[in-house]
């Protein structure tokens, strides 16, 4: 089966820029994540989906951060303004059960 | 609330050599546990979990863990290290009523010398 797919892998922008990043699942699987794995660290989620509705969100910093998940399959994880401090690792993940199955990843570096 | 904690950041072994990555964790439901491996610039991969059957559980690669609920562990080892072992391990937990969220550890990055 194919796997998650995330693009782009790397983007380079400078601070207060929007960027947005693209998330397709394995096909057939109703759950959706996004965490963020700061350099040295494990990741953390931001936000999780069940098909379409955003069921945790409590740590997506909603001042700057949005995601939405349209019929239930490909994703959009949004910054804007972008800052420094969001210079990481973006994964995505998707599951059909307990075992979520992770994208490689998009590299953000804010200068 | 569920922590991990693993212990060592690095852990250097050399080829042929045992594998051990220690793993703690806390949690206030039946937990899943789960070790990850992440290759550089790659995405985590599941190396194998544990879903309250049997405690010892065996993965890919040759790598298997023992879920010991008295002290709370789910250490991972590999009876012997090859150079492609290199990479980060990350230990992470669950509850069977979390819709897969998963709580990660600071991560093991794993050496392994010739």
């Amino acid at each position: 089966e194919a796997g998650v797919v995330q693009s782009p892998r790397y983007k380079i922008i400078e601070k207060k820029q929007p960027v947005a990043f693209w998330c397709n699942p394995i096909s057939g699987h109703n759950t959706l994540y996004w965490y963020l794995q700061n350099l040295g660290q494990g990741p953390e989620l931001l936000i999780r989906y069940e098909n379409e509705e955003a069921v945790d969100d409590s740590q997506l910093p909603k001042d700057r951060f949005s995601a939405e998940r349209l019929k239930g399959v490909d994703s959009t994880l949004k910054i804007q303004p972008a800052e420094l401090g969001d210079s990481a690792v973006y994964l995505c993940a998707s599951s059909l059960r307990q075992s979520p199955h992770f994208g490689a990843g998009t590299r953000l570096s804010v200068l | 609330a569920q922590s991990v904690t693993q212990l060592g950041s690095h852990v250097s072994v050399s080829e042929g050599a045992l594998v051990l990555l220690r793993c703690n964790y806390s949690s206030s439901v039946p937990p899943y546990l789960f070790w990850y491996v992440q290759y550089p610039n790659q995405g985590l991969q599941l190396l194998l979990k544990y879903t309250s059957a049997a405690t010892l559980v065996k993965g890919i690669n040759g790598f298997e863990a023992e879920f010991k609920k008295s002290e709370t562990s789910f250490h991972l080892t590999k009876p012997s290290a090859h150079m492609s072992d290199a990479a980060e391990y990350f230990c992470a937990v669950s509850g069977n009523n979390q819709g897969g969220k998963l709580i990660f550890g600071q991560g093991t990055e794993l050496s392994v010398k010739p």
